[in-house]
């Protein structure tokens, strides 16, 4: 089946310190991967929709320049949170569609708990 | 766009069916019904979809009304492991032509031995 791998699973940060996070699709090619953002206790909220080779598009109220999206491969998507403070702590979670499935199944990948200090 | 409505939370004993409802009474007649869910700390799984017919994989059933204002996953034999947060959503159109999933709250379903 599909596999969507992130990099790292957990990450601790200095307040002010940039983290990237990297999402990886194993087994098959992404045109389209998604960042979600969810805190303890909360459901997911999607963050933005990356395009391979195009800008990403970010939900209402989200900085995009904050949180940098780069999609320069049909494999692979990065999130980098710039500046992170404590209020940015939270579990990060990408997913990726498969193309070619007429019902557009998203596969997700296990999620990266980033702690800023 | 259409929402849905799921209880809180639920318990099932294991080795019993679990049952899980959902209510979409404002789905459009394009619009799939799609169930994940959310082991702990672990991202979302895809378990089933469906648009008015009912489905069934390995995982699970789903059953959908012949109205299609609410559906029911269903989980044949509950295990221990089947323990988590369980999503239905409805599929929005986004711009562009690709979908994204909006997750609501979903059901927190708790297996007990």
């Amino acid at each position: 089946g599909a596999v969507v791998s992130q990099h790292p699973s957990w990450v601790i940060c200095k307040s002010g310190t940039s983290v990237k996070i990297e999402c990886r699709s194993l087994d098959f090619q992404a045109t389209t991967m998604f960042w979600y953002r969810q805190f303890p206790k909360q459901s997911l909220m999607l963050m933005a929709t990356s395009n391979e080779g195009s800008k990403a598009t970010y939900e209402q109220g989200v900085e995009k320049d904050k949180f940098l999206i780069n999609h320069a491969s049909l494999t692979l998507s990065t999130l980098t949170v710039t500046s992170a403070h404590p209020e940015d702590s939270s579990f990060y979670i990408c997913s990726a569609r498969v193309p070619g499935l007429g019902y557009n199944e998203q596969f997700f990948g296990p999620g990266t708990r980033l702690t800023v200090l | 766009d259409a929402k849905t409505t799921q209880p809180p939370s639920m318990d099932c004993a294991e080795g019993r069916a679990a049952n899980l409802p959902c209510n979409h009474s404002t789905i459009s007649g394009n619009e799939y019904v799609y169930w994940y869910r959310q082991i702990h700390s672990q991202g979302p799984q895809y378990i089933i979809h469906g648009l008015k017919n009912n489905e069934t994989n390995e995982m699970a059933s789903l059953i959908i009304t012949e109205d299609r204002k609410s559906s029911t996953l269903i989980l044949p034999h509950a295990t221990l492991r089947d323990t988590a947060v369980y999503y239905c959503i409805v599929r929005i159109p986004a711009q562009g032509g690709s979908e994204k999933l909006v997750f609501g709250k979903g059901t927190k379903l708790t297996v007990n031995p």
